[in-house]
């Protein structure tokens, strides 16, 4: 049984570009949240998809945005990328209403230089 | 003042050591407490997890939350090695927004 699973693994992004990062959940799971993890600190939510809809929103500007396939599995774009943007981007996954058993992925390290 | 509170270390304990790990958090309306282990450069795995006050025990791993006093901890009985890793610990009211401590770094030395 596979579990989450993100790409790319690393990224190197200028300042200014775009990005997107992919995920796909655990079998049998429906919700996905992203998180974003800066160096030395814990991770911090962006944003929550169930049912292709973006459910709940942490403090992230509106640079940060997503997609919920029809399959479950899920984009996280930024725009205008900023130097401090540069921290590792977690997807994690869930299903239903059991909020006690969220799973993380590997993540995706970004670099914005 | 942060919503959740992790001293970030690091911790430094002899292989076989009891290690204690906690947090503490001001929001009363949190009632699912997780701790969560992180290796280098991976992704967060899921521990252990409590729902409201009391005790909850999973091999070498003994959750406690004790909701009076704003305040959650891990015990790791025997400690290893391969426990080395930072430990941090989140919590909710309800819904997949958690809320993370920074992380404990934990260092077990053989």
């Amino acid at each position: 049984d596979a579990g989450v699973t993100q790409s790319p693994t690393h990224l190197i992004k200028t300042r200014g570009q775009q990005v997107t990062l992919r995920c796909s959940p655990k079998s049998g799971h429906d919700t996905v949240s992203w998180y974003q993890q800066a160096l030395g600190q814990g991770p911090q939510f962006i944003f929550q998809y169930y049912e292709e809809e973006e459910r709940q929103r942490g403090n992230f500007p509106d640079r940060f945005s997503g997609h919920q396939f029809p399959n479950y599995s899920s984009e996280l774009n930024v725009n205008a990328l900023l130097l401090g943007d540069s921290a590792l981007y977690l997807c994690a996954s869930s299903q239903g209403v059991v909020f006690h058993e969220q799973y993380f992925g590997p993540g995706t390290r970004l670099t914005v230089t | 003042q942060k919503e959740v509170e992790q001293d970030p270390g690091p911790l430094s304990v002899p292989e076989g050591a009891i290690v204690s790990l906690n947090c503490t958090y001001s929001n009363s309306a949190f009632q699912y407490f997780m701790w969560y282990r992180q290796y280098s450069r991976k992704g967060p795995e899921l521990l252990m997890y409590t729902y409201s006050s009391g005790n909850k025990e999973d091999g070498r791993f003994t959750a406690q939350v004790d909701k009076s006093s704003k305040y959650i901890s891990l015990f790791i009985r025997d400690s290893q090695p391969s426990d080395s890793a930072t430990y941090l610990c989140a919590m909710t009211g309800g819904t997949y927004k958690y809320i993370f401590g920074t992380g404990t770094r934990l260092k077990v030395l053989a």
